[in-house]
C-alpha cells in the first residue's frame, strides 16, 4: 500500500498569498495517477488535479499541479477567500487507492 | 449535466446490512468504472472499493477494511452501481460517497471529476 503524506497540516495565509502544498508517497505513484482534492464542510471533495499535473475541468488557472514518483505539490498561485478548504491528495495508480491525511488551508 | 445521484444511507445495527445505491446521468455510464469513499465523521476521506466497466469484465478491488463484507456490483440497464454492506460494525459509520473515474485517454486516467451528493451511514444499537 502507498502511504501519501501531505505537508504542512495546516497552512495560514493571506488572501493574495501563494500557497504552497506537498504530497509525498512512500513508493513511485504508477503513471503519475496523482490527484488533487478540495473539500469544504458538508461538500462533496471537488476534483482539482489529476494525473499530477493537468487541471479539471473548470477549475481556475490559479491552481496547478507539478511533480512526479513520489514528489508531488499543489500550488496556488494567488489565495482567494473561496479557496480556504481543506485539501487532499489521492494515488490511483494501483490498488488500493489511497489519500494523504489532507492540509487545512486557513485564513490569516 | 453529468449527475451521479446517491439513496440508500440511514441508521442500521450492528451485524445488519444495508444497500447503497449510484445513479449517473448525463454520460455514457457503462464506459466509466466507479470507485466508492467514505469519510468518518471529523476524519479524512477513505477509499472503499472499485468496480471497473464491462469492457475490463467489471472486475472489483476492495479495501482490506471491507473486504469480504462490502460487494460492488452494477446495473448498466439502469445506470446504476451499488454498495451492498453487510455485518456493519459501528467503525463503519460514515457518509458514503460514490465517483465516477474514466476511461484511460492519450494514457492519462480522470478519476473523480463526478461524484454523488454523499450518504451518511449510521452503525449503531
Amino acid at each position: 500500500e502507498i502511504v501519501l503524506t501531505q505537508s504542512p497540516g495546516t497552512l495560514s495565509l493571506f488572501s493574495g498569498e501563494r500557497a504552497t502544498l506537498s504530497c509525498r508517497a512512500s513508493q513511485s505513484v504508477s503513471n503519475n495517477f496523482l490527484a488533487w482534492y478540495q473539500q469544504k464542510p458538508g461538500q462533496a471533495p471537488r476534483l482539482l488535479i489529476y494525473g499530477a499535473s493537468s487541471r479539471a475541468t473548470g477549475i481556475p488557472d490559479r491552481f496547478s499541479g507539478s511533480g512526479s514518483g513520489t514528489d508531488f505539490t499543489l500550488t496556488i498561485s494567488r489565495l482567494e477567500p473561496e479557496d480556504f478548504a481543506v485539501y487532499y491528495c489521492q494515488q490511483y495508480g494501483g490498488s488500493p487507492y489511497t489519500f494523504g491525511q489532507g492540509t487545512k488551508l486557513e485564513i490569516k | 449535466d453529468v449527475q451521479l445521484v446517491q439513496s440508500g444511507g440511514g441508521l442500521v445495527q450492528p451485524g445488519r446490512s444495508l444497500r447503497l445505491s449510484c445513479t449517473g446521468s448525463g454520460f455514457r455510464f457503462n464506459n466509466f468504472a466507479v470507485n466508492w469513499f467514505r469519510q468518518a465523521p471529523g476524519k479524512g476521506l477513505e477509499w472503499v472499493g472499485f468496480i471497473r466497466s464491462k469492457t475490463f469484465g467489471e472486475a472489483t478491488q476492495y479495501a482490506a477494511s471491507v473486504k469480504g463484507r462490502f460487494t460492488i456490483s452494477r446495473d448498466d440497464s439502469k445506470n446504476i452501481a451499488y454498495l451492498q454492506m453487510n455485518s456493519l460494525k459501528t467503525e463503519d459509520t460514515a457518509v458514503y460517497y460514490c465517483a465516477r473515474e474514466g476511461p484511460s485517454i492519450f494514457g492519462v486516467v480522470i478519476s473523480g471529476d463526478y461524484w454523488g451528493q454523499g450518504a451518511l451511514v449510521t452503525v449503531s444499537s
